[in-house]
């Protein structure tokens, strides 16, 4: 049964410090999404990737944020440093042509759950 | 700009009372319009995908229709365990691969 995955499920920090959240696509999709959701913004797309290099990152505080994928089975979304208007949940997703060829699919992991103190 | 307005935000129902939801667009030439699913504590999980007006997709008690400015999901006879957040999104011609998503109704089936 493929899946994305993500580490970690939660994550409780202090502002200032460093998160690194982790995703593994579904093996043979070679686009993957970072997205954030939130109560009062619903989701919000941050940064994508197709073939592992970086298509469109202007959703992302570009100040704090960066996303990279080092390899085809893992990218990763950083805050450096983190502040208490970051804490949501953090969603990647991989995508793939649709059956009939005519859209792009996604399929999203179980999210990360940032709070930060 | 491409945008997503769903409605009702949230709508409860008896098991077994049909409804429908409601999701509005504007996009500049629509390559996809899909509807997920979404569990508390859990990701979107994705349910149909919709490219032109009149077409109409079923899975179990939900049907999804779409017309050139706006898609429906019907529910009929609902069951406690459809009761989740349904969101929409569309795909454009010019976005690449991007999902602009609407903020969802929550539905609620009471048994």
């Amino acid at each position: 049964d493929a899946r994305v995955t993500q580490t970690p499920r939660h994550k409780v920090t202090e502002m200032g410090q460093e998160v690194t959240m982790r995703c593994q696509p579904i093996l043979g999709h070679n686009t993957v999404f970072w997205y954030r959701q939130t109560m009062m913004q619903g989701l919000e797309l941050l940064a994508y990737f197709r073939n592992r290099a970086p298509l469109d990152d202007s959703g992302m505080p570009k100040d704090r944020f960066s996303a990279e994928m080092p390899d085809a089975t893992l990218a990763t979304l950083k805050i450096q440093p983190s502040e208490p208007r970051d804490s949501a949940v953090y969603f990647c997703a991989s995508g793939s042509r649709s059956g009939s060829g005519s859209s792009y699919e996604q399929y999203f992991g179980p999210g990360t759950r940032l709070t930060v103190t | 700009e491409d945008q997503v307005t769903q409605s009702p935000e949230a709508l409860r129902l008896q098991e077994g009372e049909s409804s429908s939801l409601n999701c509005s667009y504007t996009v500049s030439g629509l390559r996809g319009l899909f509807w997920y699913r979404q569990d508390p504590g859990k990701g979107p999980e994705f349910l149909f995908t919709l490219y032109s007006a009149g077409e109409e997709k079923e899975k179990e008690r939900l049907k999804a229709t779409l017309t050139k400015k706006e898609s429906f999901l019907h529910i009929t006879a609902p069951k406690p365990e459809d009761s989740a957040t349904y969101l929409c999104a569309v795909q454009s011609n010019t976005g690449f691969q991007k999902l602009v998503f609407g903020t969802g109704t929550r539905l609620l089936v009471s048994p």
